[in-house]
């Protein structure tokens, strides 16, 4: 089956350390994207990536980095330059990417990843 | 100030019709979406309108625009305690372009 999968559902860390998200789609997108989502706040963008080896900021960069070598991976890392870290992380895809709009962009949603930092 | 704005919570009894609101900014949103998230989830897009569009039907959804006063609508018929869960707004100038989301309006059906 098609779809977006983020790994793992959980995860732990301690305070200083650095770790990766990882995310994997197999629909043949071209766009994905990471989100931050905190209560009350919504989605935050943080990074997205239209073609392979070419990533954005988003609004809330600061501390994450990310890559993107394959079409079908985005992975973001969460360093020890984040200050609050503690979030649920959402990626997403998307077709088309870039080039005239010619229909909606929908955005297929991964699980999610629920990180604390202890 | 956001570019999307929801209430952040709504409660109905199961069987009545929820009305979800939203209003944007950017006048040149050519697309406007609802988004599903079930707890613990990732979202799942319910319907979109594209600006043109007054009113769009899909089953017991049914989306209003009115791109004159910047609001967007989304009704619940019949609403079910599996309709719980948290309705995101998003905007979008077109399909090359990232959507904006609105902060959510938690929806809370009770029998």
């Amino acid at each position: 089956d098609g779809g977006i999968t983020q790994s793992p559902k959980y995860l732990f860390r301690k305070e200083g350390q650095n770790v990766t998200l990882s995310c994997e789609q197999n629909l043949n997108h071209d766009a994905m994207y990471w989100y931050r989502q905190d209560p009350g706040q919504g989605l935050r963008l943080i990074y997205y990536s239209q073609i392979v080896n070419d990533f954005q900021k988003g609004d809330i960069a600061e501390g994450y980095s990310v890559s993107r070598e394959k079409k079908e991976s985005f992975p973001l890392t969460v360093t020890s330059a984040q200050k609050n870290p503690t979030a649920f992380y959402l990626c997403a895809s998307s077709s088309p990417a870039g080039g005239v709009p010619k229909s909606y962009n929908e955005q297929f949603f991964g699980p999610g990843t629920r990180l604390t930092v202890l | 100030g956001e570019d999307v704005e929801q209430s952040l919570f709504l409660s109905v009894r199961e069987g009545d019709s929820s009305v979800i609101n939203c209003t944007y900014t950017d006048s040149s949103s050519t697309y406007l979406y609802w988004y599903k998230q079930e707890p613990g989830a990732g979202l799942q897009l319910l319907t979109y309108i594209f600006s043109n569009m007054d009113m769009k039907q899909d089953q017991r959804l049914t989306v209003l625009l009115n791109k004159k006063d910047k609001h967007l609508s989304l009704r619940i018929a019949d609403t079910q305690t599996g309709d719980s869960a948290i309705y995101f707004c998003a905007e979008s100038q077109g399909g090359s372009y990232i959507p904006t989301f609105g902060r959510g309006t938690s929806l809370i059906v009770h029998p």
